[in-house]
């Protein structure tokens, strides 16, 4: 179980924003990788990967955007947000199968 | 450039049947293990269940056992869902899911349930 808060967050723009993951069992280290995962759903849209393996940015994805982790507690971080990183933010776990965080919904103040 | 599609959603009956199929491009979907994802509009993703690289211990999960089966045709870089018995709660986009892969989801296909 992935417990992901807070619920919701309403940024003021260029200011920082954090969202945590907290998992419910120490993930394994699988060869070096832990498969934690971020995404990024805006609205009407399929999610978009932001970052794998805990703390690589996926490819185009914008250097505000950064995260950690270790064993249970994970991190994501923003730190600047801008109009355009409006949506749902939710982390995935692989561990056999698939566990998502209940998702962060991120506004602009 | 590293893609999935599905396709096969549609609006059915409850009890009706539907199967859904994602394509994979731009990397060897037999290499990995694949999932449906399924996500109720306004809702989080929950994962429906898997499939190993070589095509054994598919299983869906939850209220979906027994009535969705997972297979796969790495020859033709595909995964399937079989859904049966189909509920009104069954409603939700329906995305396929690379394990490991470093890519954005597909377009999803929508399901719909209801009389």
């Amino acid at each position: 179980v992935l417990t992901q808060t807070p619920l919701s967050l309403a940024v003021t723009p260029g200011q920082p924003a954090s969202i945590s993951c907290k998992s419910s069992q120490s993930l394994p280290d699988d060869n070096g990788k832990i498969y934690v995962y971020w995404y990024l759903q805006k609205a009407g849209q399929p999610p978009q990967l932001l970052i794998y393996e805990v703390s690589n940015r996926f490819s185009g994805v914008p250097e505000r955007f950064s995260a950690s982790g270790s064993g249970t507690d994970f991190t994501l971080k923003i730190s600047r947000v801008e109009a355009e990183d409006v949506g749902v933010y939710f982390c995935m776990q692989v561990v056999g199968g698939l566990s998502f965080g209940g998702g962060t919904k991120v506004e602009i103040k | 450039e590293v893609q999935l599609v599905e396709s096969g959603g549609g609006l059915v009956q409850p009890g009706e049947s539907l199967r859904l199929s994602c394509v994979g491009s731009g990397f060897s979907v037999g290499g990995y293990w694949m999932s449906w994802v399924r996500q109720v509009p306004g809702k989080g993703p929950e994962w429906v269940g898997s499939t190993k690289p070589d095509g054994r211990d598919n299983d869906s999960v939850g209220s979906m056992k027994g009535r969705f089966t997972i297979s796969r045709d790495n020859a033709k870089s595909s995964l399937y869902l079989q859904m049966n018995s189909l509920r009104v709660e069954d409603t939700a986009m329906y995305y396929c899911v690379a394990h490991g892969l470093r890519s954005n989801w597909g377009p999803g296909t929508m399901v719909s349930v209801s009389s």
